[in-house]
């Protein structure tokens, strides 16, 4: 099993559109998580940290489920300038940073 | 910007030969990553170092070796360089601990050809 894995998609959407990304992990023991962005050929750009059970910034959530873990990114009223690659990042045991593969995002007019 | 810089943004060598990539981490930092990311693909952990050490490492064969220096600019080097290799080379850099976000730079485009 991967140590993390996301959906590839892509998720092609409509502006206006809510959108979810689901992540999962398989070290129980991980503590912090993140969401970064990542537009094509450009270096990621870090979206969300996601501490405790979760946190909001504008359109933009992000929820942490320990339980079942898995780490969920919602949109909210999807631009066109959020089509871009969605990376899950989990911090293994405090020294290491693992990537899922990463979600593509489409938002289309 | 994150501070962030690397050299040279892009790069071709010839299968078999030796390249060094560079890093300069933001200011305040202490520690710096590496990542190979291939073509739609996630970044893959390669290694990290934390003052000078290193202090992690990915499932990468021994002729991907580091350095960090006393500023904590770092180096990747990648000997016996392979048609594989060609990818997207990213440093990051973040305070040592476990919440600290980590920050990118443009990353090196290697082609080896």
């Amino acid at each position: 099993r991967k140590e993390v894995e996301q959906d590839p998609g892509p998720f092609n959407v409509p502006e206006g559109a809510t959108v979810a990304f689901n992540c999962t992990y398989s070290n129980s023991a991980s503590q912090s998580f993140f969401w970064y962005r990542q537009d094509c050929r450009k270096e990621p750009k870090l979206l969300m940290s996601v501490y405790s059970s979760g946190n909001e910034d504008g359109r933009f959530t992000a929820q942490l489920n320990r339980a079942s873990q898995y780490i969920s990114l919602l949109i909210r009223d999807s631009k066109l300038s959020d089509s871009a690659t969605y990376l899950c990042v989990v911090n293994i045991n405090g020294n290491k940073l693992v990537f899922g593969a990463g979600t593509i995002l489409r938002v289309k007019s | 910007e994150t501070g962030v810089t690397q050299s040279p943004t892009h790069l071709i060598k010839t299968r078999g030969q030796q390249v060094t990539l560079r890093c300069s981490s933001q200011s305040g930092h202490n520690t710096v990553s590496w990542y190979q990311q291939a073509l739609g693909q996630g970044p893959q952990f390669i290694f990290q170092y934390y003052r000078e050490e290193e202090n992690g490492r990915g499932n990468f064969p021994p002729r991907f070796s580091g350095l960090q220096f006393p500023n904590y600019s770092s180096e990747l080097n990648v000997n016996a360089l392979e048609l594989d290799d060609s990818a997207l080379y990213l440093c990051a850099s973040r305070s040592q601990g476990e919440y600290t976000e980590a920050f990118f730079g443009q990353g090196t485009r290697l082609t080896v050809v």
